[in-house]
């Protein structure tokens, strides 16, 4: 049974920096690459970007370059999203999802359970 | 605004067959294979169709999903309460590299 188990709600300052991680289990991390998408309150689905961790490869939205890091740790089966320079808009929950290497990106078949980050003052 | 285009709403009553569209363009839609995501309320989005008209294990085959030229379909057939979400329509871009979400569509059984 595979599963993504992500980090608990965080809340943070505008200007500041958020890392949240998704530990997957019951698969073969390195099979597979691992995306980031967001949802702001009320709103839809936005892709951020996505890692292969046999590779240590990422590429990112073009939204989110310069603005978030993906990076992966094969040793612990976990990835992590930082997203830095945070502003308000970036309130919304984050989540992992596992994402097919064998067609083009967008195939996630397992997600976590999402990390609400508040961005406030 | 989302560069696959779905309807906001869509509804139905128990039993009916109902299709939520979706829209998009020769870089994406036209090129690569779209997946649709069923988020039922306070969850995290499931996967629903893939390939264009591939069902994961579990998924019920009242839900199919087809894909002609730059525009696909999502159909739900014997509709039930259960089927309230939202769903949405995703595909790559070439031009964007990014990976595309429609703006979803809320479904409601009547």
């Amino acid at each position: 049974q595979v599963q993504l188990v992500q980090s608990g709600a965080e809340v943070k300052k505008p200007g500041s920096s958020v890392k949240v991680s998704c530990k997957a289990s019951g698969g073969t991390f390195s099979s597979y690459a691992i995306s980031w998408v967001r949802q702001a309150p009320g709103q839809g689905l936005e892709w951020m970007g996505r890692i292969i961790p046999i590779l240590g490869v990422a590429n990112y939205a073009q939204k989110f370059q310069g603005r978030v890091t993906i990076t992966a740790d094969k040793s612990t089966s976990t990835a992590y999203m930082e997203l830095s320079s945070l502003r308000s808009e970036d309130t919304a929950v984050y989540y992992c999802a596992r994402d097919s290497l064998t067609v083009a990106p967008g195939h996630f078949d397992y997600w976590g359970q999402g990390t609400l980050v508040t961005v406030s003052s | 605004q989302s560069v696959l285009t779905q309807p906001p709403s869509a509804s139905g009553t128990p039993g009916q067959r109902v299709t939520i569209s979706c829209s998009g363009s020769s870089s994406n839609i036209g090129t690569n294979t779209v997946n649709w995501y069923q988020q039922l309320p306070g969850t995290a989005p499931k996967l629903l169709i893939y390939t264009n008209n591939q069902r994961p294990s579990g998924v019920p085959d009242r839900f199919s999903g087809s894909k002609s030229g730059t525009s696909a379909s999502l159909a739900i057939s014997g509709l039930q309460s259960g089927d309230e979400a939202v769903y949405y329509c995703a595909a790559w871009d070439d031009s964007l590299n990014d990976v595309l979400f429609g703006g979803g569509t809320k479904l409601t059984v009547l």
